[in-house]
């Protein structure tokens, strides 16, 4: 166990709708970060947050965005969702940046 | 974005080393290299990380050669909770250290 928590653990819906990932980080993390994996493939580092801030962003679609909240807690808000976001999402924390703590995921279908 | 590369599996028997390559020939001098791996149906779990010495923890060594333009991840004693995709990856200052995941080598461990 990581100690970082994602909820919810599935998540199934139709395109064009709007979903929100929840990420709780370590107990004294700053950093969030967010990940996208399609089937079989590495991981896509989407955006980070550092105490409410954002710190770096990779390959984020205009139609995703996050947030992070002062108490830590980060939430990934994916919007006009298409066939090929299904996908699983990674939430990571960490202290600093040689260690992240990865979530158990979450694992979106659109139908 | 400096690039590795890896086979793309590899086969060792349990209870033996297993010395796991990483070719990365455009690092630059500040570049850190990360080992993390990804057992099946869990997220990503930190292994090791080194910059120019070679490392050890519980879990593995890091070999890094002396020009930097490889490194071999070393698990001195494969067993079967071992088999997951390993992945090397570099990260760079000057992209606020993002962990840039290429395929990774999936290992099979042997019984």
């Amino acid at each position: 166990d990581s100690g970082v928590t994602q909820t919810p653990k599935h998540l199934i819906t139709a395109t064009g709708q709007r979903v929100t990932l929840r990420c709780s980080p370590r107990s004294g993390d700053l950093s969030v970060y967010w990940y996208q994996q399609s089937l079989d493939q590495g991981l896509q580092f989407l955006i980070q947050y550092y105490n409410g801030e954002e710190r770096a962003k990779g390959n984020i679609l205009e139609r995703f965005s996050a947030q992070q909240f002062p108490d830590l807690h980060s939430e990934l808000n994916l919007s006009s969702l298409e066939l090929g976001d299904s996908a699983l999402y990674f939430c990571a924390s960490s202290v600093t940046y040689n260690e992240q703590f990865f979530g158990p995921g979450t694992r979106l279908t659109v139908l | 974005d400096a690039k590795t590369t890896q086979p793309n599996s590899m086969e060792s028997n349990e209870e033996e080393p297993v010395h796991l390559p990483c070719n990365h020939s455009t690092i630059s001098g500040t570049d850190y290299i990360h080992w993390y791996r990804q057992l099946p149906s869990q997220g990503p779990e930190y292994v090791i990380h080194g910059l120019t010495s070679n490392v050890n923890n519980r879990m593995a060594s890091l070999a890094i050669a002396e020009d930097r333009k490889s490194s071999t991840l070393i698990l001195h004693r494969a067993t079967l909770r071992d088999a997951a995709v390993y992945y090397c990856i570099l990260s760079r200052m000057d992209s606020n250290y993002q962990l840039i995941w290429g395929a990774g080598t999936k290992l099979i461990i042997k019984p």
